[in-house]
């Protein structure tokens, strides 16, 4: 089984509506991660959580919300989506934090 | 500028060539460097990490850190056509609460290696 899984995998939306992905990993890790990736711009950290208490915004948080329910479970949400946050979105674990793993990804269509 | 600058190729070099692979940086807090491996549809995969200055070899793959100039290598040698895929470096320092901030990546260079 995979370590860092995401859920879905692939999501076509339309603007305006409410969008949660969602993250769990198995290898036990405090830290956890919320990149997006852009065709020409590289990854990008959106939020970051050390723990179930500590949160943390990253380079492009506007438009996003995260949610950290367990150690394992790390949720980003957008609120009403728009078309420019079509994008390629990865979870990541770490510990010690330059050591970070990813999951697969999930392909995010807003329409 | 940029934080990271990293050419985006695509570099596209014969099977058994040493393949070198740049990034510059301009931030001095940065203090740990990463090398990942990215294929197609995939999540990024580590590949090397180094702290501060130095080289580190594993295996064809060696990384290299220059603090001073502000500037990283991954070299891979005997290249294969299997390690044709993008590669992304990616940084890390720490803030002023006493944490390590999350990673700051370059764009990726896309790698073929020819058969």
């Amino acid at each position: 089984d995979a370590d860092v899984t995401q859920t879905p995998r692939n999501r076509i939306t339309k603007t305006g509506k409410r969008i949660m992905l969602e993250c769990s990993q198995t290898k036990g890790h405090d830290r956890m991660y919320w990149y997006r990736q852009d065709p020409g711009l590289g990854l990008r950290l959106i939020y970051y959580s050390f723990d179930v208490k500590d949160i943390n915004k990253g380079e492009i948080s506007d438009g996003y919300s995260v949610s950290r329910q367990a150690q394992a479970k790390f949720s980003l949400s957008l609120e009403s989506a728009i078309p420019n946050q079509t994008a390629l979105y990865f979870c990541a674990t770490s510990d010690p934090p330059s050591e970070q793993f990813f999951g697969p990804g999930t392909r995010l269509t807003v329409l | 500028q940029k934080e990271v600058e990293q050419d985006p190729g695509p570099l596209s070099v014969p099977e058994g060539a040493i393949v070198s692979l740049n990034c510059t940086y301009s931030n001095s807090a940065f203090q740990y460097f990463m090398w990942y491996r990215q294929y197609s549809r995939k999540g990024p995969e580590l590949l090397m990490y180094t702290y501060s200055s130095g080289n580190k070899e594993d295996g064809r793959f060696t990384a290299q850190v220059d603090k001073s100039s502000k500037y990283i290598s991954l070299f891979i040698r005997d290249s294969q056509p299997s390690d044709s895929a993008t590669y992304l470096c990616a940084m890390q320092g720490w803030h002023s609460g006493g944490g390590a901030d999350g990673l700051t990546f370059g764009k990726g260079t896309h790698l073929i290696i020819q058969p």
